[in-house]
């Protein structure tokens, strides 16, 4: 089965500074790779998606991320934080077909430091 | 607007009060999911269906029922609440699950059973 590991729980950066959030999946062939933002009290807004293609994917709010096989790695990436970011981040991964549908990442909390 | 409807945002409700949430799309999505999400656990999925009479088990099932009669709307039903069924709850649609289109999520149903 399917499963995706986020390894940070707590994430605290200074505003301004730069940002990366892990992401780690197990899946035997390459699969589709998602990262959603959760601002608090809100729903999943989709951030970047990785299909196939390019390795690098730019999203929305200045944020991208790096698919790497070698490492079954995902990890969303951001030059310069705002105080706006501040919010759960759920790495995402959808194996293709079958009944695993869409597994969630336990997510990280970022914290952003004025 | 392309968007997933979720109906309460908030409940509360009592031990054994059958209650149901309301899910409905409006993209023609064929494939629909619930999800709970819990403090350190991330979202897991309840039932999902992949598209009209077609339903089945996510990870978390037991305590639920769907129904997926048409293809916008997909209900989720608590016959006999129980506390540990207080959460956060979210539906989802795709176009086509496994595909690699994406998920469109609704804005949640926070509900508390005391």
């Amino acid at each position: 089965a399917q499963s995706v590991t986020q390894p940070d729980i707590h994430i605290t950066v200074s505003e301004g500074a730069s940002l990366e959030l892990r992401c780690n999946y197990s899946y035997g062939a390459t699969p589709y790779l998602f990262w959603y933002v959760q601002s608090p009290g809100q729903g999943l807004q989709l951030l970047l998606k990785y299909f196939s293609g390019d390795t690098l994917v730019q999203g929305i709010k200045g944020f991208e991320a790096e698919f790497k096989r070698s490492q079954s790695s995902f990890n969303l990436r951001k030059p310069s934080v705002h105080w706006s970011d501040a919010a759960e981040y759920f790495c995402a991964v959808d194996s293709g077909g079958g009944a695993d549908g869409l597994t969630f990442g336990k997510g990280t909390h970022l914290i952003i430091q004025p | 607007e392309a968007q997933v409807t979720q109906n309460p945002r908030y409940l509360i409700t009592v031990t054994g009060k059958k209650l149901t949430v309301t899910c409905s799309q409006n993209m023609n999505h064929e494939y629909m999911s619930w999800y709970r999400q819990d403090p350190g656990l991330g979202l897991r999925q309840i039932y999902y269906s992949m598209n009209v009479e077609v339903t089945d088990k996510g990870d978390v099932p037991e305590g639920y029922k769907v129904s997926r009669k048409e293809k916008r709307n997909f209900p989720l039903i608590l016959e006999s609440p129980s506390p540990n069924q207080t959460s956060l709850y979210f539906c989802a649609s795709s176009f086509q699950q496994g595909a690699g289109y994406g998920y469109t999520f609704g804005s949640g149903t926070r509900l508390t059973v005391v």
